[in-house]
C-alpha cells in the first residue's frame, strides 16, 4: 500500500462551483499534512497545512482532517480556471515529505 | 519570506557529463534540505535529504555516487548528476523547511 493516495482525475467543475479534492494516507501516526498546487511544468507551491488538531480555512480553501477514516480533503470554494492545476497531498514522516500522485483539477468556463 | 532559490532553471547536457544544481535559502537557514525528481506526470519522488555539515541520508534505490549532494552551509545545497545519462532527464527540485516546506522553482535537466 502506498503511503499516501490521491485520485489521480480529472476532476472537472464549472466555474463558481466546489472542488473537493481527497488523499488517504497510511501511517496513522502523521500528525502533519500539506496540500500544494503545482502548474504543469512548475513547482509546487504551497497552499496550506493543517495538524492532526483540527481544520484549516484560508480564503477559498478549506482543509480538513479524518484522523479515524486517514484521509484529508482540501475544498476550494468558487473554483476559477485559474485553479486548474494538479493538487498534491503530502503528509510529514520524521522530518520529510511523502507525495501523493496529484489530482488534477480542471475548472471550466 | 521562505524563499529558495534555484539555480539552474534547465539545462541540456552531453551523456556522460555532470551536472550540478544549487539551492539555496535566501532568508532564513536551512539546516535541512530536501531534493526531489519528478517524471513526467508522476509525483515528487525524495531522493535524498541533505544535512549541513553531514552526509546526506538517501532513499532506496538512490545511487548516493551518482547523485553527490553537498550541503556546506546553512543556506547551500548542491545535487551534482555524475556521468548523467538520458534516463536521467527528469525535473529536480528541492525544498527546505520553514513554516511548512517551501520549493526552489525546479530544474529541468535533459541529457542528451
Amino acid at each position: 500500500q502506498k503511503e499516501v493516495e490521491q485520485n489521480s482525475g480529472p476532476l472537472s467543475v464549472p466555474e463558481g462551483a466546489i472542488a473537493s479534492l481527497n488523499c488517504t494516507y497510511s501511517d496513522r501516526g502523521s500528525q502533519s499534512f500539506f496540500w500544494y498546487r503545482q502548474y504543469s511544468g512548475k513547482s509546487p507551491e504551497l497552499i496550506m497545512f493543517i495538524y492532526s488538531n483540527g481544520d484549516k480555512e484560508d480564503g477559498r480553501f478549506t482543509a480538513q482532517l479524518n484522523k479515524a477514516s486517514q484521509y484529508v480533503s482540501l475544498l476550494i470554494r468558487d473554483s476559477q480556471p485559474s485553479d486548474s492545476a494538479t493538487y498534491l497531498c503530502a503528509v510529514k514522516v520524521t522530518d520529510k515529505l511523502i507525495f501523493g500522485t496529484g489530482t488534477r483539477l480542471q475548472v471550466f468556463p | 519570506g521562505a524563499v529558495v532559490s534555484q539555480h539552474p532553471s534547465w539545462v541540456i547536457c552531453k551523456s556522460g557529463t555532470s551536472v550540478k544544481i544549487e539551492c539555496r535559502s535566501l532568508d532564513f537557514q536551512a539546516t535541512t534540505m530536501f531534493w526531489y525528481r519528478q517524471f513526467p506526470k508522476q509525483s515528487l519522488m525524495l531522493m535524498a535529504t541533505s544535512n549541513e555539515g553531514s552526509k546526506a541520508t538517501y532513499e532506496q534505490g538512490v545511487e548516493k555516487d551518482k547523485f553527490l549532494i553537498n550541503h556546506a552551509s546553512l543556506t547551500l545545497s548542491t545535487l551534482t548528476v555524475t556521468s548523467a545519462h538520458p534516463e536521467d532527464s527528469s525535473f529536480y527540485i528541492c525544498s527546505a523547511s520553514a513554516n511548512g516546506y517551501t520549493f526552489g522553482s525546479g530544474t529541468r535537466l535533459t541529457v542528451v
